[in-house]
């Protein structure tokens, strides 16, 4: 099973600053399948980047994927207040898709 | 659009069962694979796992191997999860999710407790 750790646990920036978010893989993951989602309080999560560094549907230029094997990063370049929120990271190319354990962005 | 809308909020009693809905709309239910995420009260995502919706074949988490069963009703757009035996760890928000590049599309999500 691959397990995912994120970094920091925490991250305490301020609006129009730029988030660094790390996720590390216990074993090499096929970028094509590594993701990335934003979860607000009592909302489901919202994907942002999938195969490591293509944006969703939607998603603002501000937010960027990159990475391969076992390093992949999110980065938000100017952090806007909605961005708020815990982001994790996901790998789905092969069962368990497991989750990191998410960083919260705190203003 | 594409929409996934769970059933209600359950309460259970421990070593019972729950079986949460999820009815699709939007899109061809057959073409994509359902997952089932969870997500404790504070703690991170854990997926449970798949049906493909079009062949019926499913693939679970060894977490849940045991307690859990992934059906789906390709005439009602439904897909279910059904976890049994169930105690307070169990206690959580079950969410489905369309399986494309990553997971697109989200249920709202079904809290069950479980509680004595």
């Amino acid at each position: 099973e691959i397990v995912l750790t994120q970094s920091p646990g925490t991250l305490s920036l301020s609006p129009g600053e730029r988030a660094t978010l790390s996720c590390r893989a216990s074993q090499s993951v096929t970028s094509y399948f590594l993701a990335w989602y934003q979860q607000k309080p009592g909302q489901a999560p919202r994907l942002l980047i999938y195969g490591a560094s293509s944006r969703a549907t939607g998603i603002p230029d501000r937010f960027s994927g990159s990475g391969s094997g076992t390093d992949f990063t999110l980065t938000i370049s100017r952090l806007e207040p909605e961005d708020f929120a815990v982001y994790y990271c996901q790998h789905y190319g092969s069962s368990p898709y497991s989750f990191g354990q998410g960083t919260k962005l705190e203003i | 659009q594409v929409q996934l809308v769970q059933s209600g909020a359950e309460v259970k009693k421990p070593g019972a069962s729950v079986k949460v809905s999820c009815k699709a709309s939007g899109y061809t239910f057959t073409s994509y694979a359902m997952h089932w995420v969870r997500q404790a009260p504070g703690q991170r995502l854990e997926w449970m796992g798949w049906i493909n919706a079009g062949n019926d074949n499913t693939k679970y988490s060894q977490s849940f191997q045991d307690r859990v069963t992934i059906t789906r009703d390709t005439s009602a757009s439904t897909a279910y999860m059904e976890l049994s035996s169930l105690r307070s760890e169990d206690t959580a928000v079950y969410y489905c999710a369309r399986r494309t590049t990553g997971y697109e599309d989200w249920g709202q999500g079904t809290l069950v407790t479980v509680s004595s």
